[in-house]
């Protein structure tokens, strides 16, 4: 089955950094999503992105499904930012169940 | 509030019982998927139903079963329970096709086994 890694396993930032979460998954893909999990526990669905960028406020996304990988990029973090940020890909088929990475736990410090 | 309802969202239980968590998919999405999520396996894929038909299983033990209903809610069945199956459960659901949103995820049930 798919592959998916995740970078940075962890990530602390003081409040107004900049930071870039990378997803590599090992097989072509017809879906890739960005979530963000915060610390209630919380799936929050990001981006719907399995090619191209797109953006949304400080967080944008691009995936560049020839190289397989994607990249989530945080500006201007904020202490809201905490939790950990999964990748999930789906290769479609009969199922198109997402596999998700193992995720990037980031900490944001005031 | 992300259209997927899960429910309960909390539940503490004794080992060898059984439970049911209940959810109901975003209006119109005809596929639910079951995850688990525990300290040690991350998130892992149980099970989907597609318009009441199973359509595909993960890692789903024996001692866990789900069905989709004529009105499209999904329940998971978890009987005897062990400690290890202590963990959060997600529902997500989809549409025929994913679409610009991808797949939706509800706020999940956190299961203690004591």
């Amino acid at each position: 089955g798919i592959q998916v890694e995740q970078s940075p396993p962890d990530l602390i930032l003081q409040e107004g950094a900049n930071s870039t979460l990378r997803c590599n998954f090992s097989d072509s893909v017809n879906n890739l999503q960005w979530f963000h999990q915060n610390p209630w526990g919380q799936l929050i669905n990001l981006f719907y992105i399995p090619s191209g960028t797109k953006q949304n406020g400080r967080l944008s996304a691009t995936t560049v499904a020839t190289e397989r990988y994607s990249l989530l990029y945080i500006s201007s973090s904020q202490t809201t930012d905490s939790g950990v940020y999964f990748c999930a890909v789906g290769a479609g088929g009969a199922t198109n169940k997402l596999i998700f990475g193992t995720g990037t736990l980031l900490a944001v410090q005031p | 509030d992300s259209g997927v309802t899960q429910t309960p969202k909390h539940l503490i239980t004794a080992t060898g019982q059984r439970v049911t968590l209940r959810c109901s998919p975003r209006s119109g999405d005809l596929s639910v998927y079951w995850y688990q999520q525990s300290l040690d396996q991350g998130l892992q894929f149980l099970i989907q139903y597609y318009n009441g038909e199973e359509r595909a299983k993960g890692n789903i033990l024996e001692r866990f079963s789900a069905q989709q209903f004529p009105d499209l809610h999904s329940e998971l069945n978890l009987s005897s329970l062990e400690l290890g199956d202590s963990a959060l459960y997600f529902c997500a659901s989809s549409g025929r096709q994913p679409n610009t949103y991808g797949y939706t995820f509800g706020s999940g049930t956190r299961l203690t086994v004591v």
